[in-house]
């Protein structure tokens, strides 16, 4: 049974590109949420895709977008990157329909000069 | 969410139990409390959460006091594997619901 798998597990950007991240959740979850952690910080919730919309969103810009695929996969889009965006983006995963919790991806560490 | 509080670090010897606190005095009736780990530079790993009730698991006991203004997570044999960093949450379970607000956590490590 394949736990939350993130592509790719490390990227190097410069300021002002964009960049795309992946996540395929858990085998029989359906919600996904995205969070960034900064060095040395506990990980901040980005937002939450279930059936293909966004229902929760954290204190993060229009910059950071996302999407959920019919499959449940899901990206995290962030346009006009800031050096302060390097971070490890987590993806976790759970069902939409169930009071079980959430199992975490291993995360893709984001660097930005 | 309610916030928690947990000391920034602990020590603990190897095959020792680790007895971490958390305290959220500020936690509704509906309010779960969960426990996660993350070791270094790995996603956060899912332990064990409770609601009024101790729990227990193959990987640790949760003992949550009777006005469930704290808790305490038990790792009964402590390993040097356990080092990691442990985050208590309180949030309200359940569908619709998934935003984990995480704090600083607490910081075990564990000695040989």
């Amino acid at each position: 049974d394949a736990g939350v798998t993130q592509s790719p597990t490390h990227l190097i950007k410069t300021r002002g590109q964009q960049v795309t991240l992946r996540c395929s959740p858990k085998s029989g979850h359906d919600t996904v949420s995205w969070y960034q952690q900064a060095l040395g910080q506990g990980p901040q919730f980005i937002f939450q895709y279930y059936e293909e919309e966004e229902r929760q969103r954290g204190n993060f810009p229009d910059r950071f977008s996302g999407h959920q695929f019919p499959n449940y996969s899901s990206e995290l889009n962030v346009n006009a990157l800031l050096l302060g965006d390097s971070a490890l983006y987590l993806c976790a995963s759970g069902s939409g329909t169930s009071k079980e919790t959430q199992y975490f991806g291993p995360g893709t560490r984001l660097l930005v000069l | 969410d309610a916030k928690t509080t947990q000391p920034p670090s602990m020590d603990c010897a190897e095959g020792r139990a680790a007895n971490l606190p958390c305290n959220h005095s500020t936690i509704s009736g509906n309010e779960y409390v969960y426990w996660y780990r993350q070791i270094h530079s790995q996603g956060p790993q899912y332990i064990i959460h409770g609601l009024k009730n101790n729990e227990t698991n193959e990987m640790a006991s949760l003992i949550i006091t009777e006005d469930r203004k704290s808790s305490t997570l038990i790792l009964p044999h402590a390993t040097l594997r356990d080092t990691a960093v442990y985050y208590c949450i309180v949030k309200v379970s359940g569908a619709g619901s998934y935003q984990l607000t995480f704090g600083k956590g607490t910081k075990l490590s564990v000695i040989p």
